[in-house]
């Protein structure tokens, strides 16, 4: 059974970072049929997708255009595990964090295992 | 970007009654790739339904999706007491992003 475990903290100020880690059991973050993503979930924005990485022969990631210019997702092969940083943090970047596996084709969206969830709060 | 609309927003119901949720979408869903998830407070979401009718491993089978094109639709058919939760509609044509609807409540009555 796959699961996801995720860390990092969840009280940050404005213009921080965040980083989170989502570790993987039950799968390899390496599996040339998954995709692993990242989700938030705020009162304001509801559920939206944030990013995600990838290997097939070599790695990929892609994101939200929301925060193409202050996201990244990468992943440790050495842990099995990959992660979200998350720039210039505002008090709208507030919400739940996710990471979530999708297959790959017609299931590439389809989020059928996901993280315990972190609460991040932006406050000064 | 595919827009989901869900309604209602709250539906309120007694235990053993049937409960029909809605998502419209903005532009027509290709090859039906609109899912199902539930959501219990405290909790990430949970996959129900994909490829708008099919269900996820475990699901039981009082969980029907139905609908195609725009107007997609979950029925539960007897509400159970751990069937109360907010549900989601998510897209996952094509490419990213993929989109999530707003959610509909099923609170009990």
């Amino acid at each position: 059974q796959v699961q996801l475990q995720q860390s990092g903290p969840g009280l940050l100020k404005p213009s921080q970072t965040l980083s989170l880690t989502c570790a993987i059991s039950g799968d390899s973050v390496s599996s040339r049929s998954t995709i692993w993503n990242w989700i938030r979930q705020s009162p304001s924005r509801g559920l939206e997708w944030l990013g995600r990485t990838y290997y097939r022969s070599k790695w990929y990631a892609d994101s939200a255009l929301s925060v193409k210019s202050r996201i990244t997702v990468n992943a440790d092969t050495s842990k099995n595990q990959f992660s979200l940083q998350l720039n210039s943090l505002t008090p709208d970047d507030t919400g739940v964090y996710y990471c979530a596996r999708a297959g790959s084709g017609t299931a590439a969206g389809l989020f059928n295992f996901w993280g315990q969830g972190t609460l991040v709060t932006v406050s000064s | 970007e595919i827009v989901l609309t869900q309604s209602p927003g709250t539906l309120s119901l007694s235990p053993g009654e049937r409960a029909t949720l809605s998502c419209r979408a903005s532009q027509s869903v290709s090859s039906n790739y609109l899912a199902w998830y539930q959501q219990k407070p405290g909790q990430a979401p949970r996959l129900l339904i994909y490829g708008a009718s099919s269900r996820a491993t475990g699901i039981p089978d009082r969980f029907t999706g139905s609908g195609s094109g725009t107007d997609f639709t979950l029925t539960i058919s007897r509400l159970e007491p751990e069937d109360f939760a907010v549900y989601y509609c998510q897209e996952y044509d094509d490419s990213p992003p993929w989109t999530f609807g707003q959610g509909t409540k099923v609170e009990i009555k």
